[in-house]
């Protein structure tokens, strides 16, 4: 089965801190994707990436950056994080170069930010 | 533009009561569509997923989904609802290819399971 692996399940940060989110899948996928999930407004897409060091912007990807050096690994980072970052950020990873591939996702990190 | 639709934000059934979840989708090609689940606090499972074929298809814990062309949609169905059936549902549609490898998400259904 494939693994996606979110670094932290709860978390709680500060305002203005750099805050880093990171993911790890097992299955050689060449697709990664970061959502945050609000209550009323389902998935939202902040970045993609379809290959190491190669990135892509969602639907909302303002405030947030992101880093993949390694085929496993797609990181989410908060430049400097604020009060409206708190949400639900999921992590997820599919293989090949269509759509029609089922995503795999992580369990999620709930992320607070005081 | 594509896009995914769930009309009912919230429903609720008796436990042994039958289900149908609702999607209806917009996409101009032929839709690669699928059934998530996410139980309270945890990431999305997949449920069943379409490509081809026969058009209803089956899935885990009982679920099934079947695809009309002519009505644009994709609705879950399961028999008899399981007190744990209770979770949040979303259904999706392939993008596409290339770079437009992503999916187009519905806002999710919730469902609640009475005793």
């Amino acid at each position: 089965d494939v693994k996606v692996t979110q670094s932290s399940r709860y978390l709680v940060k500060r305002t203005g801190e750099k805050v880093f989110l990171e993911c790890v899948q097992d299955m050689d996928h060449e697709n990664m994707f970061w959502y945050r999930q609000d209550p009323g407004l389902g998935l939202r897409l902040i970045y993609f990436s379809y290959d190491v060091k190669m990135k892509e912007k969602g639907d909302i990807p303002e405030g947030y950056s992101v880093s993949r050096e390694k085929k496993e690994r797609f990181s989410l980072i908060l430049e400097s994080a604020s009060t409206n970052q708190t949400s639900m950020y999921l992590c997820a990873s599919t293989g090949g170069h269509h759509s029609n591939q089922p995503q795999h996702f992580g369990d999620g990190t709930r992320l607070s930010i005081l | 533009a594509q896009s995914v639709t769930q009309p009912d934000i919230h429903i609720t059934v008796s436990e042994g009561a039958s289900l149908e979840l609702r999607c209806n989708y917009s996409y101009g090609a032929t839709p690669y569509l699928f059934w998530y689940v996410q139980s309270p606090g945890q990431g999305l499972q997949l449920l069943l997923k379409y490509f081809s074929g026969d058009t209803l298809v089956q899935g885990i814990k009982g679920f099934e989904a079947e695809f009309k062309r002519s009505q644009s949609s994709f609705n879950l169905r399961k028999p008899s609802v399981h007190w744990s059936d209770a979770a949040e549902y979303f259904c999706a549609v392939g993008a596409g290819a290339g770079n437009n490898r992503k999916l187009i998400w519905g806002l999710g259904t919730s469902l609640a399971v009475n005793p």
